[in-house]
């Protein structure tokens, strides 16, 4: 069974920073894009960013662009998110999600999430 | 940015009847070369994350009930419940893979009547 389960949530002052990370299993993380959306409380979705199967390509939604990182460690089976100068507006559940084999995907499986709470 | 708009924001449906829910692009989706629409629906029930539904507009992924099917191309798509089931009860969510960024719906919460 294909599982993703993401780590390193917490509560972080406005301008810090946090990594997150999500550990495959089940798969091998090597085949896929993997991309990372987020869920402020209660609001809908939004999706970050993605990183190509070998690394070599990124993208992001302009709103994290130039704070935020995505990477991966293929023989890890992990993929990572860096994120710097945090704000409140990006307070919410961040998700690690498989793509297919290209940037414009959909999402499957999912993990569970971790909650990232940006507040003074 | 290609935005998407779902309606209703809710709707409540008695058990066994049929539930729909609209997704509308601000452009259309189908990418002519292959004749794809690129749509996915998903489901999320409370505490949990999103569960792919329906990806290419209307293919069901594996292990979803019929119950559930998606219908549309262009810019126009629908998700329908044939027969509401309780643990149906959920948000809905459409989400456009034709062009980045990535896109998602507001969502619809099914409730039941």
């Amino acid at each position: 069974e294909m599982q993703l389960v993401e780590s390193g949530g917490g509560l972080v002052q406005p301008g810090e920073s946090l990594r997150l990370s999500c550990a495959a299993s089940g798969f091998t993380l090597s085949s896929n894009w993997m991309n990372w959306v987020r869920q402020a409380p209660g609001k809908g979705l939004e999706w970050v960013a993605n990183i190509k199967q070998d690394g070599s390509e990124e993208n992001y939604v302009d709103s994290v662009k130039g704070r935020f990182t995505i990477s991966r460690d293929n023989v890890k089976n992990s993929l990572y998110l860096q994120m710097n100068s945090l704000r409140a507006e990006d307070t919410a559940v961040y998700y690690c999600a498989r793509g297919p084999n290209t940037a414009y995907s959909y999402f499957a499986p999912w993990g569970q999430g971790t909650l990232v709470i940006v507040s003074s | 940015d290609i935005v998407m708009t779902q309606s209703p924001d809710s709707l409540a449906v008695s058990l066994g009847e049929r539930a729909t829910i609209n997704c509308k692009s601000s452009q259309s989706v189908l990418y002519n070369s292959n004749d794809k629409n690129y749509l996915a629906w998903y489901q999320q029930k409370p505490g949990q994350p999103p569960k792919l539904l329906i990806y290419w507009a209307s293919t069901r992924e594996s292990g979803v009930p019929d119950r559930f099917s998606g219908s549309g191309s262009g810019t126009d798509f629908t998700l329908t419940i044939s027969s509401l089931q309780a643990e149906d009860v959920a948000v809905y969510y459409c989400e456009q893979y034709y062009s980045l960024p990535l896109t998602f719906g507001g969502g619809t919460k099914v409730e039941i009547k």
